[in-house]
């Protein structure tokens, strides 16, 4: 069955450092989508992105996120200079139209 | 606001018992409702979905049955296992767009 792929399953990185959390998506899928969950908390939205570009995104999402499907594969999702409160883990997932398939996430950890 | 809420954020169930999950919703426009389970650690894993024309949808031990008149989305899961053990969020997307609004969750425990 076809998975959404995600690495580094765990990331640890100081605060202010750049970080980018890699995904791949499902092959066949059109929309790409990062989610994020705090511990203990809801599954909250991010970002969406199809046809090269970002389709709508939230709150969250603010001038120290980036998104960009380098190689047609690859799904990226970048914090520029990460904060103590981006510690969560980040969920990619894609979908053809309905019916998302969600990575396993990466736990980000920021000291 | 608009939001999408759990009724109970526990839920104990003695093994090979039914459960059901409840999920409450405030926005009649949306119109697609997802259950996702998600275990310890793990990424959110799709359970079953329903579609705002219908009321009810079956799949292999669980069914969902969605009351738009209330706003009101349940998930039934019959003959309880211990790998039911997680938390259960409930989803809703609405037409004009794909973004997923997501409920608080339950956790499910299955003693047994």
């Amino acid at each position: 069955e076809p998975e959404v792929t995600q690495t580094p399953s765990h990331q640890v990185t100081q605060m202010g450092q750049e970080v980018i959390l890699r995904c791949v998506p499902i092959s066949n899928h059109l929309y790409f989508y990062w989610y994020r969950q705090i511990l203990g908390q809801k599954v909250e939205f991010l970002v969406s992105f199809y046809n090269n570009e970002i389709s709508e995104k939230s709150e969250i999402f603010d001038d120290q996120f980036s998104v960009e499907r380098p190689d047609g594969s690859n799904f990226t999702l970048k914090i520029r200079s990460t904060k103590l409160e981006d510690s969560a883990m980040y969920f990619c997932a894609s979908s053809k139209h309905y019916g998302y398939t969600f990575g396993s996430g990466t736990r980000l950890t920021v000291v | 606001g608009e939001s999408v809420g759990l009724h109970l954020p526990t839920l104990s169930v003695q093994e090979g018992d039914n459960s059901i999950i409840n999920c409450a919703y405030s926005n009649s426009a949306s119109d697609y409702f997802i259950w996702y389970k998600q275990e310890s650690g793990k990424g959110p894993q799709f359970i079953i979905d329903i579609r705002s024309n219908m009321d009810k949808r079956q799949g292999q031990r669980v069914t969902v049955l969605l009351n738009k008149t209330v706003k009101h989305l349940s998930l039934q899961i019959a003959a309880t296992q211990p790998g039911d053990s997680a938390v259960y969020f409930c989803a809703e997307n609405r037409e004009s767009n794909y973004q997923l609004i997501w409920g608080a969750g339950t956790k499910l425990i299955i003693k047994p």
